[in-house]
């Protein structure tokens, strides 16, 4: 079993609100990573958990705050974002710690829109 | 530094063509080498990799990729492609702890 999922599948947020993203996997992965994907772009890093540790935090504004309560769950708590927030969110994990010889094993993603 | 490259931004084949998707790389040693496909709205499916031995590597959906050293490339192929095809095709290379997406292909297949 390769599956990432992510819930939810769409979000509507005011530049006011609160929410989460969240992901989920059951592979024993114990890395899990967030991008960002704006329309035809490629997914570009956010953050990247090994072993539970925020490893990797690609200069994201503070808006963005990523937690892992588990192994198996990544978060992605937004709050005050703007509209160019807008994109698609994707979650992968890998098997071990971020490396580049690692798999990433995608989600659906969240297709989040800032108004 | 690493990068990625993918020559053509978008292309347009017939289905039952062939289809050939080009990927270059820029890397100092051997590097961890991928193929992944997002369908419209969708996440990212991986289609191959290859990290060492046969550089003739097979994937799912019919899709086969070659590793050339002397090159330095990754290109992606399909000796029949079906209408189902039609996606965003990402190459990516996996360097040190790193990895690099390349800019993507576009592919539209027409009846």
């Amino acid at each position: 079993d390769t599956e990432v999922t992510q819930t939810p599948k769409h979000l509507v947020m005011g530049m006011t609100n609160k929410k989460s993203l969240k992901c989920e996997q059951h592979m024993g992965h114990r890395a899990m990573y967030w991008y960002k994907q704006k329309a035809k772009k490629p997914p570009e890093l956010m953050f990247v958990y090994s072993y539970e540790k925020l490893s990797i935090n690609e200069s994201v504004p503070s808006r963005f705050s990523p937690e892992c309560p588990n192994s198996s769950l990544l978060n992605l708590h937004l709050h005050a974002l703007q509209p160019e927030d807008s994109a698609l969110y994707l979650c992968a994990s890998s098997q071990e710690s971020a490396s580049g010889r690692e798999t990433q094993y995608f989600g659906p993603g969240t297709r989040l829109l800032v108004l | 530094a690493q990068s990625v490259t993918q020559p053509d931004i978008h292309i347009t084949v017939s289905e039952g063509a062939s289809l050939e998707l080009r990927c270059n790389y820029s890397y100092g040693a051997t590097p961890y080498l991928f193929w992944y496909v997002q369908s419209p709205g969708q996440g990212l499916q991986l289609l191959l990799k290859y990290f060492s031995g046969d550089t003739l590597v097979q994937g799912i959906k019919g899709f086969e990729a070659e590793f050339k050293r002397s090159q330095s490339s990754f290109n992606l192929r399909k000796p029949s492609v079906h209408w189902s095809d039609a996606a965003e095709y990402f190459c990516a290379v996996g360097a040190g702890n790193q990895f690099y997406f390349g800019t993507g292909t576009s592919l539209t297949v027409i009846p």
